[in-house]
């Protein structure tokens, strides 16, 4: 059963360009949580989703940060015009079931995005 | 944040024992976990706690104590590769209502011979 998958493993982008990154849970699991962190920081949840739907987007900027979990393909988390600011590892998880009580996250291998 | 407090960064001996403390505003607590963190890796789940007490898993164990908000990891018979971060995460429910881990910064734990 292979684990969580994420993709590309590292991107670099200049200011201004558009960064998609894609995330593919395990197997038989339907809830995708994104992450980020940055430089001696926390992981700070950003949106949690299931197939086709955004469950809780609260930790997710307003304003050039978009995800979505068709009912075919990975999760994307999307970012335009990105910034030096945008520049962090951006880790996915999932689960089973909703995370909360005993239901463990797995984790991706991140993506580590990097804006010149 | 929800006011996660663990130290940044702690030194031990390979062979010795460790204990990794975390604090938390209470308010809302459904559960915390314990994730362990190589360097450029993803976190690995360690250990979930949501009554109080000790769990003990092998060389890792994990206490909590809700009503004071705290709970340690610890670390027995310290080896080399347990050299990572520590990440501690409490379960709350976020502004959209749903209950989703909320992680501190994590401890970085460097084991030296």
């Amino acid at each position: 059963n292979a684990g969580v998958m994420q993709n590309p493993r590292h991107l670099v982008r200049r200011r201004g360009q558009e960064a998609r990154l894609r995330c593919s849970p395990m197997k038989g699991h339907s809830h995708v949580y994104w992450y980020r962190q940055l430089p001696e920081e926390g992981l700070k949840f950003m949106v949690y989703l299931q197939k086709e739907n955004i469950i809780d987007e609260s930790g997710m900027p307003k304003e050039r940060f978009s995800a979505e979990f068709p009912k075919e393909g990975p999760s994307i988390l999307r970012i335009q015009q990105v910034v030096r600011g945008d520049s962090a590892a951006y880790f996915c998880a999932s689960s089973p079931r909703q995370a909360g009580g005993q239901e463990t996250q797995y984790f991706g291998p991140g993506t580590r995005l990097l804006v010149l | 944040g929800q006011n996660i407090d663990q130290p940044t960064e702690m030194t031990a001996t390979e062979g010795a024992i460790v204990q990794i403390n975390c604090t938390y505003q209470t308010s809302g607590f459904n559960g915390l976990f314990w994730y362990q963190q190589h360097a450029g890796e993803a976190p690995t789940f360690l250990s979930y706690n949501v009554l109080d007490g000790l769990e003990e898993k092998g060389r890792f164990s994990s206490f909590l104590s809700r009503s004071k908000g705290y709970s340690y990891l610890l670390l027995k018979e310290l080896q080399m590769k347990d050299s990572a971060s520590y990440l501690c995460a409490v379960n709350w429910p976020l502004r959209g209502g749903s209950y989703i881990p909320t992680f501190g910064r994590g401890t970085s734990l460097i084991v030296h011979p």
